[in-house]
């Protein structure tokens, strides 16, 4: 079975740092396409990053030069380095794994972890 | 980037109606686009991908149709479980956006 468990989310300064983590089981991280999209309180669905299988990587124009996607083999885990991070940046992070490979729609969520980025 | 406009934001049924909710593209983005389901206080759920392909598990009252730039998810017949709020999304260009959502209410 695939389960995806997040941690790491917080309050934060702005201005600050965090890493989220993704664990994931039931299937290999490095095989998959993975993604991070996040939820600020009360708003929509909003796409941050994604990391192929490959190991390219894209991310939002909103967090662009300022988080990282990568992943961790061995752990079989996700994460997503947040630095310079500013108050439009709280949001339920949720990471996700693409239905299979060649097939970009998101078929399996994480429950998501809260980051509070404020003073 | 693409833009997306999914509408209504707001859609108020009964059980039993048939509805139906649009989202168009800025740009074609032949059948890359997805359909999920959120309910309060929990993660999305995927309902359609490549457009109008049902994910296992999904009833089949839910469907997808379009290619291009317009799309439109239909509920045939609302069951209660089934207010909730819908987002589309395309994967045929970076960035991969949402649309703005619709919350379908009970009337």
């Amino acid at each position: 079975e695939v389960q995806l468990v997040e941690s790491g989310g917080g309050l934060v300064q702005p201005g600050g740092s965090l890493r989220l983590s993704c664990a994931a089981s039931g299937f290999t991280v490095s095989s998959n396409y993975m993604s991070w999209v996040r939820q600020a309180p009360g708003k929509g669905l909003e796409w941050v990053s994604v990391i192929y299988s490959g190991g390219s990587t894209y991310y939002a124009d909103s967090v662009k030069g300022r988080f990282t996607i990568s992943r961790h083999n061995s752990k079989n885990t996700l994460y997503l380095q947040m630095n310079s991070l500013r108050a439009e940046d709280t949001a339920v992070y949720y990471c996700a794994r693409a239905l299979w490979f060649g097939e970009l729609s998101l078929g399996y969520w994480g429950q998501g972890t809260l980051v509070t980025v404020s003073s | 980037a693409i833009w997306m406009t999914q509408s209504p934001s707001l859609l108020s049924a009964s059980t039993g109606d048939r509805v139906t909710i649009s989202c168009r593209m800025s740009q074609g983005i032949s059948s890359y686009l997805a359909w999920y389901q959120q309910k309060p206080g929990k993660a999305p759920e995927l309902l359609i991908y490549a457009a109008s392909t049902l994910q296992s598990g999904v009833p089949s009252r839910f469907s997808g149709s379009g290619s291009g730039t317009d799309f439109t998810l239909t509920i045939s017949c609302l069951q209660s479980e089934d207010f909730a709020t819908y987002y589309c999304q395309q994967y045929y260009s970076f960035p991969y956006t949402f649309g703005q959502g619709t919350k379908l209410e009970i009337k």
